[in-house]
């Protein structure tokens, strides 16, 4: 149980175009999911926390407009990528804990990995 | 400020042998300490995890030694495989419901056969 799945596994653009990535939690509801970048060979860097039916809360130093994040409902959060420049290229992962469930582990997705052109 | 230190930050142990990961932290308040493996171009997955009031889990190969007054915990991947071969981030976190998580930096494990 408890799985995330996000979609797509890999993207490229070209530099001034958006980018949707979107993270599911398949068999569980996640009132909260949290976005990471990491860059290659370093840690996760937490971006922003997304929150069902309100506004996502940015990390310090992340551009809210530019990276959306949209939380409809409890089983979809979807980062967009806006005006995306090669510097943006990373590798996004998403993650959700089972709602209610208080400091239960945290699941990941398998990550996006966008290259922008 | 790093709030999670962990070392070393790459480590080469033979088939069958020990690898040992270490992490410190200095934010008093974390209660909930795990760890997570992840194989090149994948999330990270959950390998196990501990809380501040027991200094030692196991599961299997793998051993989680906790030192509270330390503040430092460790990972024991006994017996240790070619397929144990991944990077290993310990992490913390404080409070309850839907508090984030702290890395490490990472570990680069080579197992070799």
């Amino acid at each position: 149980g408890a799985v995330v799945s996000q979609h797509p596994s890999w993207v490229i653009c070209k530099s001034g175009t958006s980018v949707k990535i979107e993270c599911r939690s398949l068999d569980f509801q996640a009132t909260t999911m949290f976005w990471y970048r990491q860059f290659p060979k370093q840690s996760l860097m937490l971006m922003a926390t997304s929150n069902e039916g309100s506004k996502a809360t940015y990390e310090q130093g992340v551009e809210k407009d530019k990276f959306l994040i949209n939380h409809a409902s409890l089983t979809l959060s979807t980062l967009t990528v806006t005006s995306a420049h090669p510097e943006d290229s990373s590798f996004y992962i998403c993650s959700a804990r089972v709602t209610g469930t208080g400091n239960s582990p945290l699941h990941f997705g398998n990550g996006t990995r966008l290259t922008v052109t | 400020q790093q709030q999670v230190k962990q070392s070393p930050q790459s480590l080469i142990v033979q088939k069958g042998g020990i690898s040992i990961i270490n992490c410190a932290y200095e934010n008093t308040a974390f209660d909930y300490f795990p760890w997570y493996q992840q194989f090149p171009g994948k999330g990270p997955a959950l390998l196990i995890a501990i809380r501040p009031d027991v200094s030692e889990k196991k599961e299997g190969r793998f051993t989680i030694s906790f030192n509270k007054s330390a503040k430092q915990f460790s990972l024991h991947i006994m017996d240790s495989q070619p397929g144990d071969s991944a990077t290993y981030f310990c992490a913390a976190s404080k409070g309850s419901g839907y508090s984030t998580l702290t890395f490490g930096k990472g570990t680069m494990l080579l197992v070799s056969p």
